[in-house]
């Protein structure tokens, strides 16, 4: 059963343009969500995160929301850059006996096209 | 700074073969640590985790083994591979900051079984 949920394996965007990355779940235990961007051949680096008690977190020109009813987050790119193609990773954790244990989705291949 | 290391990059090995994948943390001091793997077109599933020396939790059986021989230290093993466990490896580490636990990953190791 995935528990967290990234229904569009690929995206395509414009350079300049906004990229909407959008991630679904069903664990209404986890409590912190996070964002991670993956080149290939690399591990994924951690982009961003927010806390099950906001419901929108900033960072530069990335974006997280959070609709915790609807238990979907989203991803804001904006602009997006050709740098920015990569796959990007939803992942949420939850409190398992002493530590977080996080769910990761399968994935979004954004390509940022110039 | 913090920094985390797997080595090697890439391997190739044969079907029956053992298997030693090490990944070490600078710059922390106990550590949570992750074993990931990645398999094709696939999401991150967690392996391992170890919360302190000696300690050590599967989350998915297989014919892998984890072991923590130092606090920094986290290795993957197997004493007969498969073809199934062919994958990208990754290796996280995170340090428990109240209700965040942020995991960063190391670069990766490419496995492939012959």
């Amino acid at each position: 059963d995935q528990q967290v949920k990234q229904n569009s394996p690929s995206l395509s965007v414009q350079e300049g343009r906004i990229s909407i990355l959008n991630c679904d779940y069903t664990n209404s235990m986890f409590d912190y969500f996070l964002w991670y961007k993956k080149y290939p051949a690399e591990g994924p680096t951690f982009l961003i995160s927010i806390s099950s008690i906001k419901d929108k977190n900033e960072d530069g020109r990335f974006t997280v929301f959070l609709n915790k009813s609807a238990k979907h987050l989203s991803l804001h790119i904006v602009p997006s850059q050709p740098g920015d193609s990569a796959v990007y990773f939803c992942a949420a954790s939850e409190d398992s006996g002493g530590y977080q244990k996080v769910t990761f989705g399968t994935g979004t291949k954004l390509q940022v096209i110039p | 700074s913090q920094t985390i290391h797997q080595w090697p990059a890439t391997l190739v090995q044969p079907v029956g073969s053992p298997l030693s994948l090490e990944c070490t943390v600078e710059g922390t001091s106990n550590p949570n640590l992750y074993w990931y793997r990645q398999a094709a077109g696939r999401g991150l599933q967690l392996l391992f985790y170890s919360v302190g020396i000696g300690q050590i939790s599967s989350e998915v059986p297989q014919n892998l083994s984890a072991s923590r021989p130092q606090d920094r230290q986290f290795i993957l093993s197997s004493k007969k591979l498969l073809l199934s466990d062919s994958g990208f490896y990754l290796c996280a580490w995170s340090v428990w900051a109240g209700s965040a636990d942020t995991q960063y990953f190391g670069p990766g190791t490419r496995l492939t079984v012959l």
